[in-house]
């Protein structure tokens, strides 16, 4: 079985300043872990995924995400914020013959000027 | 570029509807995916199929039938619609393998008064 906690469901910071959003995950087998925006009134798009390799995965639009198995963690960080960042953000997981992507609640962010 | 194609952006229906969501990707994904999406209760899967006439439940499945006819059509079918239905319903496809990514359409507002 698979979860995923997303912890925080609405995240606030200035622009310019640090974004952070945290994704704790629960799989039985290794997991693979993704990060998806979705913008108001569209669908969802990848920002970044973790399948096996570098741990520290970089993603679109100066996102990255580093994947830490004792922590059973995969946050989300971007060093400055933009205010095109506003936007929902999901993470993810699938693993072994589970093709199916559980998602987390998901985290609002809000980039205020 | 993937391409999922959903049908209807928005819908209302009366109690009582047969509904057909319509989604179609043009990439030749084996796998295809339904999900809803409410507020605070992030992504849900209702139903997946990973081959022509194959279909497999997800979490949410009452209430719920699909078809896959054809490998590139994914077609969601509320048999009696009701206003516990209202949601935004997000189709989904991507190719064989749990590391693979998971393309989304842009999703359906079925409202259902």
């Amino acid at each position: 079985a698979q979860s995923v906690t997303q912890l925080g469901s609405h995240v606030s910071v200035s622009e310019g300043a640090l974004v952070l959003l945290r994704c704790n995950y629960s799989s039985s087998v290794p997991p693979y872990l993704f990060w998806y925006v979705q913008y108001p009134n569209q669908g969802l798009q990848l920002l970044l995924k973790y399948t096996t390799g570098a741990t520290l995965v970089k993603g679109i639009n100066g996102f990255e995400a580093e994947f830490k198995k004792s922590e059973t963690s995969f946050h989300l960080t971007k060093p400055s914020a933009h205010m095109s960042d506003a936007a929902e953000y999901f993470c993810a997981v699938s693993g072994g013959s589970n093709y199916k992507l559980t998602f987390g609640k998901g985290t609002l962010l809000t980039v205020n000027p | 570029d993937v391409k999922v194609t959903q049908s209807s952006r928005y819908l209302v229906k009366r109690t009582g509807e047969k509904v057909f969501l319509e989604c179609v990707q043009d990439m030749d994904h084996e796998n295809m995916f339904w999900y809803r999406q409410d507020p605070g209760l992030g992504l849900r899967l209702i139903y997946f199929s990973y081959d022509v006439k194959m279909k497999e439940k997800g979490d949410i499945p009452e209430g719920y039938s699909v078809s896959r006819e054809k490998k590139e059509r994914f077609s969601l079918i509320l048999e009696s619609a009701s206003t516990n239905q209202t949601s935004m319903y997000l189709c989904a496809s991507s190719p064989q393998g749990s590391r693979n990514t998971i393309y989304f359409g842009e999703g359906s507002w079925l409202t259902v008064v």
